[in-house]
């Protein structure tokens, strides 16, 4: 089955700085990459994804980017604020899953004022 | 709004117990799903189902089982509750292909 390994586990940085959390996954024949923010207490909730026949999305200050050949995507913050602090966690699906997802650890994003 | 509701926000069980958890959505979503969320682990799943009466084996079934007898309602079992069994359950629902998910508020599930 699918394999989805995150990095980092814990990040922490400063008000308007970037964040890069990346993550691989095991099975070639996964094709579509969401990302799923869970702020403290709260559900999770997409944020982004990504199909396998696009490289790149963006959409405000976050953007997903996938290299099939190496088999892994990241999610890039630009000027983080205080409330982009949350866990962030990556999946992979692929055609036929029954849109079943298999989620990465997840990374705890630390934005300091 | 996809309303997706959990029975119980907190649940302290005696181990050997039997433990109903249930889920319900509100948006005629076909698929449903049920995942244990650790420090660590990330979301695991554990049962889903694509159908009235269906269920498909996650990557932890051992010592679960579900139920899915109307299309809104998804019921997670323990059928003995063992302490190895405390965890935050989240269940959530979508409405196939590749259609974003939708989660309940969690139940944090304590054994003792």
């Amino acid at each position: 089955g699918e394999n989805v390994e995150q990095h980092p586990s814990t990040l922490s940085v400063q008000e308007g700085d970037s964040a890069v959390i990346k993550c691989t996954y095991s099975d070639s024949a996964s094709n579509y990459f969401p990302w799923y923010k869970q702020e403290l207490g709260k559900r999770p909730q997409l944020i982004i994804d990504i199909r396998s026949n696009v490289g790149e999305k963006k959409d405000q200050r976050i953007a997903v980017t996938l290299n099939k050949t190496a088999k892994h995507f990241s999610l890039h913050i630009t000027e983080t604020q205080p409330e982009d602090s949350a866990v962030y966690f990556c999946a992979a699906s692929r055609r036929g899953s029954g849109s079943r997802l298999t989620f990465g650890e997840g990374t705890q994003l630390t934005v300091n004022p | 709004d996809v309303k997706v509701t959990q029975s119980s926000r907190y649940l302290v069980k005696r181990t050997g117990e039997k433990v109903f958890l249930e889920c319900v959505q509100d948006m005629d979503h076909e698929n449903m799903f049920w995942y244990r969320q650790d420090p660590g682990l990330g979301l695991r799943l554990i049962y889903f189902s694509y159908d009235v009466k269906m269920k498909e084996k996650g990557d932890i079934p051992e010592g679960y089982s579900v139920s899915r007898e109307k299309k809104e309602r998804f019921s997670l079992i323990l059928e003995s509750a063992s302490t190895n069994q405390t965890s935050m359950y989240l269940c959530a629902s979508s409405s196939g292909g590749y259609d974003e998910q939708f989660f309940g508020p969690g139940t944090r599930l304590t054994v003792l």
